[in-house]
């Protein structure tokens, strides 16, 4: 299957300081990736999906200034965390589609995910 | 609105069968996947329906009913290694560009 990779896999930051994560496909290109975050013990809740070449779109209750998402390239999307606070410690997980792949097998491949801690 | 429910936890014995329930209503429906989660890592996929019935892979098989909005996921010969969080998800409408919403996850734990 494909693979996704996302960069870094855990990071510990200072209140108040931005946070980049990366989400990279390595053997296919993604036009359309999608940004989760999960609490402990709690599911994925989907924050956005970004759009390779416009803008993302975000789920309602999501700030967009918060949560800034560029998806410059086919095989890459970042998410950037501003002004982290506590309340932002959470797991953050992309996955990206492979739009060669028939909809009826897996749809989305997921990244690693990224632990983020914000002291 | 958008509403999927699973159990929150289960519990099942080692070489057993377990059923993990999963019902849903959303605005639309492209189909349902079930993913394994084990603790701090990213989900893996089991499985997709889109049609009523029953698919089997290997130990596990998943069933779907489109008119009552319900499927399950089916573990035969449980294994220690099974133990994990289980999440449905539906792909609610159509070329949305593969949008999921994820169930709470059902924590399944496998005691010998």
């Amino acid at each position: 299957g494909a693979v996704v990779s996302q960069h870094p896999s855990r990071v510990i930051c200072k209140s108040g300081t931005s946070v980049k994560i990366e989400c990279r496909s390595l053997d296919f290109q993604a036009t359309t990736m999608f940004w989760y975050r999960q609490f402990p013990k709690q599911s994925l809740m989907l924050m956005a999906t970004s759009n390779e070449g416009s803008k993302a779109t975000y789920e309602q209750g999501v700030e967009k200034d918060k949560f800034l998402i560029n998806h410059a390239s086919l095989t890459l999307s970042t998410l950037t965390v501003t002004s982290a606070h506590p309340e932002d410690s959470s797991f953050y997980i992309c996955s990206a589609r492979d739009p060669l792949v028939p909809r009826s097998d897996n749809e989305q491949f997921f990244g690693p995910g990224t632990r983020l801690t914000v002291l | 609105g958008q509403n999927i429910d699973q159990p929150t936890e289960m519990t099942a014995t080692e070489g057993a069968i377990v059923q993990i329930n999963c019902t849903y209503q959303t605005s639309g429906f492209n189909g349902l996947f079930w993913y394994q989660q084990h603790a701090g890592e990213a989900p893996t996929f089991l499985s997709y329906n889109v049609l009523d019935g029953l698919e089997e892979k290997g130990r596990f098989s998943s069933f779907l009913s489109r008119s009552k909005g319900y499927s399950y996921l089916l573990l035969k010969e449980l294994q220690m290694k099974d133990s994990a969080s289980y999440l449905c998800a539906v792909s609610p409408v159509f070329n949305q560009g593969g949008k999921l919403i994820f169930g709470q996850g059902t924590e399944l734990s496998v005691k010998p």
